[in-house]
């Protein structure tokens, strides 16, 4: 089945510094989004991607859908403590209808004051 | 803001035994979603529905597992007969008829004892 490849696995840095986080895959995917996860709750989405080679920004965060199609970055600026959580990057196949998300490993940053 | 429901927030079952999570999905929604996650690793596709029926389900989504959507409102996952690798966060998720992102509800932390 797709498979998404989510990189890195965990960040640890310190307030204030950059983070981006990618993810690549084998398969085109028609969209791409990214998820938020804060510890017990449910995917919160943070920006979704339609067009090959579009950039979006929402605040600090940048993303790019890979002109390929099969892959995407995030980008957060100047990070806050509230920023801590788990990253999931999504894809969604080029098919239409009712379609499935799949989703990448996560990525888990944590941000030392 | 409209958002996805889902109770209960948490369910502790025994093994063998049967459960039902509900969903309330967004309104004007059309097609319904479950994911699963086992603690600490990625959401998983269970199975999506669209028009009354499963449009597609995944390799987990076996027998023992089941959806409704009995009153057009409700979006509801059962498990027959629970088995301890069962035990995981369940998220329902739901998206409308022109977009592409999926949203989703807080989660029903299912334990299997």
């Amino acid at each position: 089945g797709q498979q998404l490849n989510q990189s890195p696995q965990s960040m640890f840095i310190q307030e204030g510094e950059d983070v981006s986080m990618n993810c690549t895959s084998s398969s085109i995917f028609n969209t791409w989004l990214w998820y938020k996860q804060d510890p017990g709750e449910g995917p919160v989405l943070l920006i979704a991607l339609y067009k090959a080679g579009e950039l979006t920004s929402n605040g600090r965060l940048t993303a790019q859908f890979g002109i390929t199609r099969k892959d995407s970055f995030l980008n957060i600026s100047a990070s806050i403590p509230s920023d801590v959580g788990i990253y999931f990057c999504a894809g969604g196949p080029p098919i239409q209808g009712a379609q499935k998300l799949v989703f990448g490993q996560g990525t888990r940053l944590t941000i030392n004051p | 803001e409209p958002e996805v429901t889902q109770t209960p927030s948490h369910q502790v079952t025994q093994m063998g035994q049967e459960v039902i999570l509900r969903c309330v999905p967004i309104s004007n929604h059309l097609y319904f979603y479950w994911y699963r996650q086992i603690l600490g690793q990625k959401v998983e596709f269970l199975v999506s529905f669209y028009n009354n029926e499963i449009s597609e389900k995944s390799e987990i989504f076996d027998d023992q597992f089941s959806v409704e959507r009995p009153d057009g409102s409700n979006f509801t996952l059962k498990i027959r007969s629970t088995k301890l690798e069962d035990s995981a966060m369940y998220f329902c998720a739901s998206r409308g008829p022109g977009g592409t992102e999926a949203f989703f509800g807080q989660g029903t932390r299912l334990t299997v004892v």
